[in-house]
């Protein structure tokens, strides 16, 4: 059982360029989210998802895209990186008990 | 809005000692989710605890502790006897739970460090 999986674990960018993180999970969740994690301001929600086809945005998701094709893949799209955007990225996924199990975390750097 | 609060930024314990981590919420929801999350230095979120809002018992899991208040709208987690390997951020979070019962949603304070010294 996997859990939750992110890819890359690591990334650097050239401001203006793009990427997408990847999260995938295989415990059936309907729900998924990311959040990004920056010093001493905990976890900031980017956007999340409450099944296929259903996405909305957190408080931070300017400069960030998503997408939920299926259930278990839940794509985090950087249309062109600033350096703001430096930051560590984590995805999650939580079924109805709530207890929202966390990926490994992408630590993306923008230069 | 719903905010979390932990005024406490860093803490320093030597092993053994009992430490307390504070976390103070504001919601007006009734009905709500609490979590208390650690992340040691290896950089994963590991999952401690889910309180929900009609439950006030507090919790004990070994040298774990959780104290639930809601009339200080607070949700404390004590480690009794703490060990060199509680070093870690430790978050404290909130979720909605309207409608259809989770948007997938939480809100984090800003984490507390903990250091346990040798």
């Amino acid at each position: 059982n996997a859990g939750v999986t992110q890819t890359p674990k690591f990334q650097v960018l050239k401001t203006g360029q793009s990427m997408t993180l990847q999260c995938a999970q295989d415990m059936n969740h309907e729900y998924m989210s990311w959040y990004r994690q920056d010093p001493g301001m905990g976890l900031r929600l980017i956007h999340y998802s409450v099944g296929a086809g259903i996405t909305d945005q957190g408080e931070v998701p300017n400069g960030y895209n998503v997408s939920r094709s299926t259930t278990e893949d839940f794509p985090l799209r950087l249309l062109s990186a600033a350096p703001s955007q430096t930051s560590v990225y984590f995805c999650a996924s939580s079924g109805r008990d709530r207890r929202r199990t966390f990926g490994s975390g992408t630590r993306l750097t923008v230069v | 809005a719903q905010k979390v609060t932990q005024a406490q930024t860093e803490i320093s314990v030597v092993e053994k000692e009992d430490v307390t981590l504070d976390c103070v919420y504001e919601t007006r929801d009734t009905t709500y989710y609490l979590f208390w999350y650690k992340q040691p230095p290896s950089g994963e979120l590991v999952f401690l605890i889910r309180r929900n809002s009609f439950d006030e018992q507090n919790e004990i899991s070994g040298r774990y502790s959780w104290n639930f208040q809601k009339s200080t709208s607070s949700f404390n987690f004590t480690i009794t006897a703490s060990q060199v390997v509680d070093s870690a951020v430790y978050f404290c979070a909130l979720s909605e739970a309207r409608g259809s019962g989770n948007t997938g949603k939480l809100i984090f304070g800003q984490g507390t460090t903990l250091q346990v010294k040798p």
